[in-house]
């Protein structure tokens, strides 16, 4: 099985901040990572998938890079609508999240 | 508009089980492979399993084998997952979640609100 790591587990932050958020693989996954936001209570939402390509609808400050086995989460300008819990999750073989990144406010 | 809705859940003791059911409507549901998804409290996402658009091929966590069990009714436009032998770390909100063909493969793209379990004497 595809093991994953995503760090931090915690992030504390302010409006307007770069944030970025690491995921990394076991294995080679190539480019089939996708990011997700969720907020408490709330399903979770597709931000980014095969890596980099954005979700139709989410806005330009969110970005994602990498391939291979390391890949990156970033939020230019942090807004309020943010803070939420952030997880990567690996497509290649079956399925796998990562642990997750909570958004907070600094 | 894509809906999932999720039902079936509440409190089960130990050992028992439970069957959870997911209605979709705003899309053709037999054109879409399919997952459970859960969040126990206090953690992150946990994926459990997997159908294919036709019912063909199912994926399973280890966490789950042999416990949970994934099925749909197309013609129901429904996902079930039949879950027995309930252990007290399965308490979690259950997801069902679509998945979509995006550039060379799929993933889950809608989701529902979820269902919760508890399993507790």
């Amino acid at each position: 099985d595809i093991q994953m790591t995503q760090s931090p587990s915690t992030l504390s932050a302010s409006v307007g901040d770069r944030v970025t958020i690491t995921c990394r693989t076991s294995q080679s996954i190539s480019s089939w990572l996708a990011w997700y936001q969720q907020k408490p209570g709330k399903a979770p939402k597709l931000l980014i998938y095969k890596a980099s390509s954005l979700e139709s609808g989410v806005p330009s400050r969110f970005s994602g890079s990498g391939s291979g086995t390391e890949f990156t989460l970033t939020i230019s300008s942090l807004q309020p609508d943010d803070f939420a819990t952030y997880y990567c999750q690996q497509y290649s073989t079956y399925r796998t999240f990562g642990q997750g990144t909570k958004v907070e406010i600094k | 508009e894509v809906q999932l809705v999720e039902s079936g859940g509440g409190l089960v003791q130990p050992g028992g089980s439970l069957r959870l059911s997911c209605a979709a409507s705003g899309f053709t549901f037999s054109h879409y492979n399919m997952n459970w998804v859960r969040r126990a409290p206090g953690k992150g996402l946990e994926w459990l399993s997997y159908i294919s658009d036709s019912g063909t091929t199912i994926y399973q966590a280890d966490s789950v084998k042999g416990r949970f069990t994934i099925s749909r009714d197309n013609a129901q436009n429904s996902l079930y997952l039949q879950m027995n032998s309930l252990r007290a770390e399965d308490t979690a909100v259950y997801y069902c979640a679509r998945e979509a063909a995006i550039e060379g493969a799929t993933l889950p793209d809608y989701w529902g609100q979820g269902t919760l379990v508890t399993v507790s004497s």
